[in-house]
């Protein structure tokens, strides 16, 4: 069965202190791996896709990373405007483009 | 430009009854996907249009979900017969065409609330 995992659930940081969430997935094939900010109350904000294994790509202190089961998105430096929940989806091969599977998410709190 | 509307932003009905949720995709996207979002839970795709072709309506938990798109554009998502179970967070996005590369905008949501 097809699957996305993200870890932690929640992840509290001091303003400054980098870190790394995780998203696991498992899946018959891997076409793209996608990242997504959302803010309460509004849809999820595009941040990056990834295609292959080894693959990196950078945005202001967000870096995203993949690997053949699990892709990185490290916050260097966070401020409290990075505070939001990351969500982390694949689309799967042999499935319509676009339809995205979700993991559950990690909801990130940065503290001044 | 606009982003992905959709309306009303807030809903509560009463078990039994249909709702219509609307989306208005940004001009000029073909592809246009309706996902949930249950408390808890991560984002559940439902059904996805791209253009003239037939929707992928995979993700429909029961026939009481349907959606149309008129005119390639607008899509209206309708629950019959709701449930509490259906109380959730309806996300729509749209993107330029249905393909590798084409992202996802998402609309800000319509919560429902079955009472």
């Amino acid at each position: 069965e097809d699957q996305v995992t993200q870890s932690p659930e929640a992840l509290r940081l001091q303003e400054g202190e980098s870190s790394s969430l995780n998203c696991s997935y498992t899946v018959s094939g891997l076409r793209g791996l996608f990242w997504y900010r959302q803010d309460p109350g509004k849809g999820p904000e595009f941040l990056f896709t990834l295609y292959s294994a080894g693959e990196e790509k950078e945005k202001e202190r967000l870096k995203a990373t993949l690997t053949k089961k699990e892709s990185f998105l490290h916050i260097t430096a966070p401020k409290p405007e990075d505070s939001a929940t990351y969500l982390c989806a694949v689309e799967i091969s042999g499935t319509s483009y676009g339809k995205l599977t979700f993991g559950q998410g990690t909801i990130l709190t940065v503290h001044p | 430009g606009a982003g992905v509307s959709q309306s009303p932003s807030n809903k509560v009905t009463e078990k039994g009854k249909d709702v219509e949720l609307r989306c208005d995709p940004i001009s000029g996207h073909t592809a246009l996907y309706w996902y949930r979002q249950s408390l808890g839970q991560g984002l559940e795709f439902l059904i996805y249009f791209q253009g003239n072709s037939a929707p992928d309506k995979s993700g429909l938990p029961s026939d009481r979900f349907s959606a149309e798109r008129t005119g390639g554009s607008v899509s209206t998502l309708t629950i019959q017969r709701t449930q509490q179970e259906d109380s959730a967070v309806y996300l729509c996005a749209s993107s330029l065409v249905s393909g590798r590369q084409e992202t996802q905008y998402f609309g800000p949501g319509t919560r429902l609330l079955v009472l």
